[in-house]
């Protein structure tokens, strides 16, 4: 596609449910990152692949959290057991290489909420 | 480790004056310094960056910010503000050396509003 999509872009769930978050990247590109927004804050790395190589998962905030990125496209973000704290923007960026020099392309984010 | 930070949480400029949103960064290395735009509801737009070269870049909708290395800044300016300019404003960087972390590392955000 034309951009980074994300979908949901808008989840309400219960506490203690389980979420998965969708991002679908730019054809072509071969890094993509996850980010966390939350009310008032910066952005939070959360996740990053690269090709077919390990992901860097250096700041995934606990064992609650996943990712997996199926065929080198398309990425899910996992979140168990939802807590209150895990309320954020989730944003979801690509970039054409490791090292890109042209820096990210992010999509819209999922909105997640949990009461 | 690779840092940045964006003193004011909030800058406030009239229409028509220039604006100055600030953005200082710490890194082992030479630094690759981005700005992102974030209007409501929406992902993050790339601005500009700096990767090597000329100190003043020139990014999108008449923004430039200049690389000071001694004072290792990269604060992001404009002109003449527009009412459209209001949004959020992220500095952003990452450092391209063996070990380091590969992702970008971004500041706490710029809230901009300029008043008509």
């Amino acid at each position: 596609g034309a951009g980074v999509s994300q979908s949901p872009s808008n989840k309400v769930t219960e506490k203690g449910k389980d979420v998965e978050l969708r991002c679908d990247p730019i054809s072509g590109h071969t890094a993509l990152y996850w980010y966390r927004q939350s009310l008032g804050q910066g952005l939070e790395f959360l996740i990053y692949f690269q090709g077919n190589s390990a992901p860097d998962k250096s700041g995934l905030p606990s064992d609650r959290f996943s990712a997996e990125r199926t065929g080198g496209s398309v990425s899910t973000l996992t979140i168990q057991r939802t807590q209150q704290e895990d309320s954020a923007v989730y944003l979801c960026a690509s970039s054409l290489q490791q090292g890109d020099r042209g820096g990210y392309t992010f999509g819209s984010g999922t909105r997640l909420t949990v009461v | 480790a690779q840092s940045v930070a964006q003193p004011e949480d909030q800058v406030n400029v009239a229409e028509g004056n220039p604006l100055t949103v600030k953005c200082t960064y710490s890194v082992s290395g030479n630094p690759y310094l981005f700005w992102y735009v974030q209007y409501p509801n929406r992902g993050l737009q790339f601005l500009l960056k700096y990767i090597t070269g000329d100190n003043l870049v020139k990014g999108s909708y008449g923004f430039e910010a200049e690389f000071n290395k001694s004072q290792t800044s990269f604060h992001l300016k404009k002109p003449s503000a527009l009412v459209s300019d209001s949004a959020l404003y992220f500095c952003a960087v990452r450092v391209y050396l063996s070990g380091s972390a590969r992702q970008l590392t971004f500041g706490s955000g710029t809230q901009l509003t300029v008043l008509p």
